[in-house]
């Protein structure tokens, strides 16, 4: 596609329940990123997919989050028994290559609201 | 722990002025540095990338980096109403993970007509 996709724009669910945050990146980049921003604060890491595999998941909060990426394309952040403080704007991003050198380009982002 | 300092503002700066937006960084292997801008309800935006210690010019915007005083600075000329958003400054992580940015907070920036 021509931008990075993210679906849904907007989710609100209840404590505990699972929430899944999906990202279409840009046709033929091979690299994909999802970074989590909180009111007032600026993006932070959560994970970085090469192709198919999680190069670094090392952002990822705790076990409760998890990240797929199945064809090397399309992005699942899955979110297990919700909590209020997981509330925030979910980012997307994909570059052509692995490394910061070729400049993200972020989808507009789920903002997720734990009730 | 690396983090990268902005002053979160507001600036508020006339139309037609220079807007100066500062930021510095504590991981003095970085080699990559960003701008992003951030529009209200929006996603962050690509808008300047430098590498070399000097100045980057595009357009209205100039980026100055400083490595030795671990500084980037961005410029706005010729502010308008349209460039009021938050600008994030982000920053690469040394250590062989260059494909990690830390971003700062942001700083908002409020242009008046």
């Amino acid at each position: 596609g021509a931008g990075v996709s993210q679906t849904p724009s907007n989710k609100v669910t209840e404590k505990g329940k699972y929430v899944e945050l999906r990202c279409d990146p840009i046709s033929g980049h091979t690299a994909l990123y999802w970074y989590r921003q909180s009111l007032g604060q600026g993006p932070e890491f959560l994970i970085y997919f090469q192709g198919t595999g999680a190069a670094d998941d090392s952002g990822l909060p705790n076990d409760r989050f998890f990240a797929v990426r199945p064809e090397g394309s399309v992005s699942t952040l899955k979110i297990q028994r919700t909590e209020r403080g997981d509330s925030a704007v979910y980012l997307c991003a994909s570059s052509l290559m692995g490394g910061t050198a070729y400049g993200y380009t972020f989808g507009s982002g789920t903002r997720l609201t734990v009730v | 722990q690396k983090e990268v300092e902005q002053n979160s503002g507001p600036l508020s700066v006339p139309e037609g002025a220079i807007a100066s937006l500062n930021c510095t960084y504590s991981d003095r292997g970085s080699q990559s540095f960003f701008w992003y801008r951030q529009y209200s309800g929006k996603s962050p935006e690509l808008i300047m990338s430098i590498y070399s210690n000097g100045d980057k010019e595009d357009g209205r915007f100039t980026a100055q980096l400083n490595k030795a005083s671990q500084y980037v600075s961005l410029l706005i000329r010729d502010s308008q109403p349209s460039d009021s958003a938050t600008y994030l400054c982000a920053v690469d992580n040394s250590g062989g993970s260059n494909y990690k940015l830390t971003f700062g907070k942001g700083t908002l920036l409020t242009v008046n007509p």
